[in-house]
């Protein structure tokens, strides 16, 4: 079946440092990858998503690209700030699958001034 | 544009009573999903549904869970004689009709369950 996994947080990071949280998967096909985040007390949010091999999704300076050889969809942002400080979830939905997401356990990150 | 609203936000039950979580999706979005986190894990999809009609409860558990999705009012997932193990946070998702599966779903906040 399809899944997710991420790296264990929590993360801790100091402003401007650069961040990268693993996210590997296992499915059959050619899923759709995407990365989501919770601010603190708020629903989950789409961050960005890649729909094939090869495709960098990106916003508000993350990024991820889709890396089908090593079935990867690592997040990363050059400059942390303050406010990036959420939880973060790596998911994908099957190529089988119109509507279903599978989702990681969530990374938590602090970032500190 | 309101957001996809969940209430309550907190719910403590007792053992062997029933929870009602509630979802009004985004204005316009006629499907609604329903997520559980179970402590330590990832969200697990639980059903899917549109008006008046359950599409997909394949995630959902065989006894004691239910879910509607009226033609009117909000969704309501429906947890029966509730025990320990239903403590989670339930998200709830809406999305307009599907469109491929790269359909944006919108999520909120979330209840937070407990079971005492």
């Amino acid at each position: 079946g399809n899944s997710v996994t991420q790296m264990e947080g929590p993360v801790t990071l100091s402003e401007e440092a650069f961040l990268t949280i693993n996210c590997t998967y296992t499915a059959t096909g050619y899923p759709s990858l995407f990365w989501y985040v919770q601010y603190p007390g708020e629903g989950l949010q789409l961050l960005l998503k890649a729909t094939k091999a090869d495709d960098k999704g990106s916003n508000k300076g993350f990024e991820a690209t889709y890396r089908k050889e090593t079935t990867s969809f690592h997040l990363e942002k050059g400059s942390v700030q303050v406010s990036d400080s959420a939880v973060y979830f790596c998911a994908l939905r099957g190529a089988n699958s119109g509507y279903a997401l599978n989702f990681g356990k969530g990374t938590s990150l602090l970032v500190t001034p | 544009n309101a957001g996809v609203m969940q209430n309550p936000r907190h719910l403590v039950r007792r053992r062997g009573q029933e929870a009602r979580l509630r979802c009004s999706p985004m204005k316009g979005h006629s499907h609604v999903y329903w997520y559980r986190q179970l402590p330590e894990e990832g969200l697990k999809f639980m059903v899917y549904l549109q008006k008046e009609n359950i599409i997909d409860e394949s995630g959902m558990p065989k006894e004691r869970f239910s879910a509607e999705f009226p033609k009117e009012g909000p969704s309501i997932l429906r947890i029966q004689q509730v025990v320990r193990g239903d403590s989670a946070a339930y998200f709830c998702a809406s999305s307009l009709p599907l469109q491929g599966r790269n359909t944006e779903a919108f999520f909120g906040q979330g209840t937070r369950l407990t079971v005492v």
